[in-house]
């Protein structure tokens, strides 16, 4: 089945300091890599959409500017929280789209901790 | 705007029993349904999803009721077991967006 890695797992950064997760589809192609954020006992609430070769979509309220993504390759998309900050702390699981399988395959997930 | 409420917000069942969660949804052009397990510390898993055309699915011990009219889909979970225990997610997506609009999710015990 589809599979979607996701590094690092955990991190730890000072505050100020910018943090960088990547996402990859193994062994299926993604046009399209999706970002969530999770708060502990709290739902996954989408925060963008990583179109490969153009600019992400990002949903209202998320600061495009501290939350960059970049789509470079058909297989691998990055999100770096710029200029952390404790608030930022938070797990954040990407996904990507198998047309193939028609489902929604996530990634295992980055806990981040800002301090 | 929560477009997709899911009930009971948490859950016990004794194991062998049938657990029960339950989804609605407000927006129409909705047309893919699926349903995610999630244990702390790791990303959800696909267990089972479901198109508007079809009013059940079942894989293994899981199943899925669609009502398209009331706007309503559940999970039931056959024969629960101890294993099982973890949060369920439903979740929605359609109509222009391709991301998914989840459920606040449902923490489910199973006692053995």
């Amino acid at each position: 089945g589809a599979v979607v890695s996701q590094h690092p797992s955990r991190v730890i950064c000072k505050s100020g300091t910018s943090v960088k997760i990547e996402c990859r589809s193994l062994d299926f192609q993604a046009t399209t890599m999706f970002w969530y954020r999770q708060f502990p006992k709290q739902s996954l609430m989408l925060m963008a959409t990583s179109n490969e070769g153009s600019k992400a979509t990002y949903e209202q309220g998320v600061e495009k500017d501290k939350f960059l993504i970049n789509h470079a390759s058909l297989t691998l998309s990055t999100l770096t929280v710029t200029s952390a900050h404790p608030e930022d702390s938070s797990f954040y699981i990407c996904s990507a789209r198998d047309w193939g399988v028609g489902g929604y395959t996530f990634g295992s997930g980055t806990r981040l901790t800002v301090v | 705007q929560q477009q997709v409420k899911q009930s009971p917000q948490s859950l016990i069942v004794q194991k062998g029993g049938i657990s029960i969660i339950n989804c609605a949804y407000e927006n129409t052009a909705f047309d893919y349904f699926p349903w995610y397990q999630q244990f702390p510390g790791k990303g959800p898993a696909l267990l089972i999803a479901i198109r508007p055309d079809v009013s059940e699915k079942k894989e293994g011990r899981f199943t899925i009721s669609f009502n398209k009219s009331a706007k309503q889909f559940s999970l039931h979970i056959m024969d629960s077991q101890p294993g099982d225990s973890a949060t369920y997610f439903c979740a929605a997506s359609g109509g222009g967006a391709d991301g998914l609009t989840f459920g606040k999710g449902t923490h489910l015990i199973i006692q053995p």
